[in-house]
């Protein structure tokens, strides 16, 4: 079965600092996708990134960067410079070829202090 | 604007009421979700639908029943015989592309549930 793990519940960061927030999965199909969401304090997820898993070219969207490893099944997102805006529960998730189910992560709260 | 609506965005009520949320999108996606997430928790999946007319239950649906009789919508009712109902419900909904549902889910605003 499928599971996706973010080990860590809570980061705090002081602002201008880099993060980055991990992401290891588990599934037993050859093609899957990955995802990542932003949920800040207002409760909606923001669709951050969609990755499949023959594509593991890394990833750069502004401040933000994501990792695919698929030898280690990670996923790792990178934020660069951090924002106190930046400040919000992050979920990785995992969609397999043999459902449309996404399987979220328990989410890791970062929050970025002035 | 194009999205996904939920309402109320707050909602209480008495053990024993069965209870019905509403969700609706705009953005002529084929396929919708519901979602739970408890305090410090991940999202769980209740229901999901994709076509009309049709719903398949997820990893947590005892207590809860769906209808889709019309694309745009996907309420979810919330049953008495929900054990513990307190929570965030979060609606989504993706494109469908050739009966493959690869496609970024989008959600709602949420609604939370308190049961008093």
């Amino acid at each position: 079965a499928q599971k996706v793990t973010q080990a860590q519940t809570e980061i705090s960061v002081v602002e201008k600092e880099d993060v980055t927030l991990d992401c290891v999965y588990e599934t037993r199909d050859t093609t899957y996708y990955l995802f990542w969401y932003k949920q800040p304090p207002s409760g909606e997820l923001v669709f951050l990134i969609r990755r499949n898993s023959f594509d593991e070219q890394n990833e750069i969207s502004g401040r933000y960067s994501w990792n695919f490893q698929k030898s280690t099944s990670s996923f790792n997102f990178t934020i660069t410079a951090s924002q106190v805006v930046d400040s919000a529960v992050y979920f990785c998730a995992l969609q397999e070829t043999s459902g449309s189910r996404l399987t979220f992560g328990e989410g890791t709260q970062l929050t970025v202090n002035p | 604007d194009g999205g996904i609506t939920q309402s109320p965005k707050y909602l209480f009520r008495k053990e024993g009421q069965n209870v019905t949320l509403s969700c609706e999108q705009n953005l002529n996606h084929d396929a919708m979700y519901w979602y739970r997430q408890d305090p410090g928790q991940g999202l769980r999946l209740i229901y999901y639908s994709q076509i009309v007319n049709d719903f398949q239950k997820g990893d947590i649906a005892e207590g809860y029943s769906v209808s889709r009789e019309k694309k745009e919508s996907f309420p979810l009712t919330v049953t008495s015989a929900q054990k513990n109902p307190t929570a965030f419900y979060l609606c989504a909904s993706s494109i469908s592309s050739g009966g493959q549902f690869y496609n970024e889910q989008f959600f709602g605003p949420g609604t939370r549930l308190t049961v008093l």
